[in-house]
């Protein structure tokens, strides 16, 4: 069954440093996004990417955010300064038309930021 | 007033028994739903989408109420292995003509115990 997957499982990272998480959506989806729990809470909602540009983003995903599809399976997020608050799980998900579809996600990347 | 709320639990319940999840949703521009099963630090797996007709699946069975924004999740003859947190998703169109990411619950806490 095909799956989503992330790179790294986890990634500790010192204030201030950039860090590029990685994922590569299932073959035949055309909706990428990305979203974060912060340990204990629900999972929210950050970027959606669509025809090699973003669709849709929330009000967390400030301009210290990123995402790009480099090649045709790979889809990564970027934080160009991390924060001690942008210590959470980071999950892609990938859904095959419409957000109206099911979005599968993949396993997350931990992120600590100390 | 929260998008999308649910008892957060713990339910404590026998093997073997049914148990059923509730969970309302404010926003009336919501469009598609889903339950999601979450284990401990892992990523989102989708149990199954919610329609307006109610649907089953096996042991589970999903019920939605437009009118009073309500969804519900059943589950028959509960097995350990359904102990998890059961998250409530709603697709909300935001009326930005992208892809709309998900807005989940913070999730009901099931432990079934033998």
């Amino acid at each position: 069954e095909p799956e989503v997957t992330q790179t790294p499982s986890h990634q500790v990272t010192q204030m201030g440093q950039e860090v590029i998480l990685r994922c590569v959506p299932i073959s035949n989806h055309l909706y990428f996004y990305w979203y974060r729990q912060i340990l204990g809470q629900k999972v929210e909602f950050l970027v959606s990417f669509y025809n090699n540009e973003i669709s849709e983003k929330s009000e967390i995903f400030d301009d210290q955010f990123s995402v790009e599809r480099p090649d045709g399976s790979n889809f990564t997020l970027k934080i160009r300064s991390t924060k001690l608050e942008d210590s959470a799980m980071y999950f892609c998900a990938s859904s095959e038309g419409t957000s109206r579809d099911e979005q599968y996600f993949g396993p997350g990347t931990r992120l600590t930021v100390t | 007033r929260k998008e999308v709320e649910q008892d957060p639990g713990p339910f404590n319940v026998p093997e073997g028994a049914t148990v059923a999840f509730n969970c309302t949703y404010s926003n009336s521009a919501s469009q598609s739903f889903f339950w999601y099963r979450q284990d401990c630090r892992k990523e989102p797996k989708l149990l199954m989408s919610v329609y307006s007709s109610g649907n089953e699946d096996g042991r589970f069975t999903a019920q939605l109420n437009r009118a009073s924004q309500y969804i519900s999740l059943l589950i028959r003859d509960s097995k350990l292995s359904d102990s998890a947190t059961y998250l409530c998703v709603v697709n909300i169109d935001r009326g930005g003509g992208g892809a709309d990411g998900l807005t989940f619950g913070k999730g009901t806490h099931l432990i079934i115990q033998p």
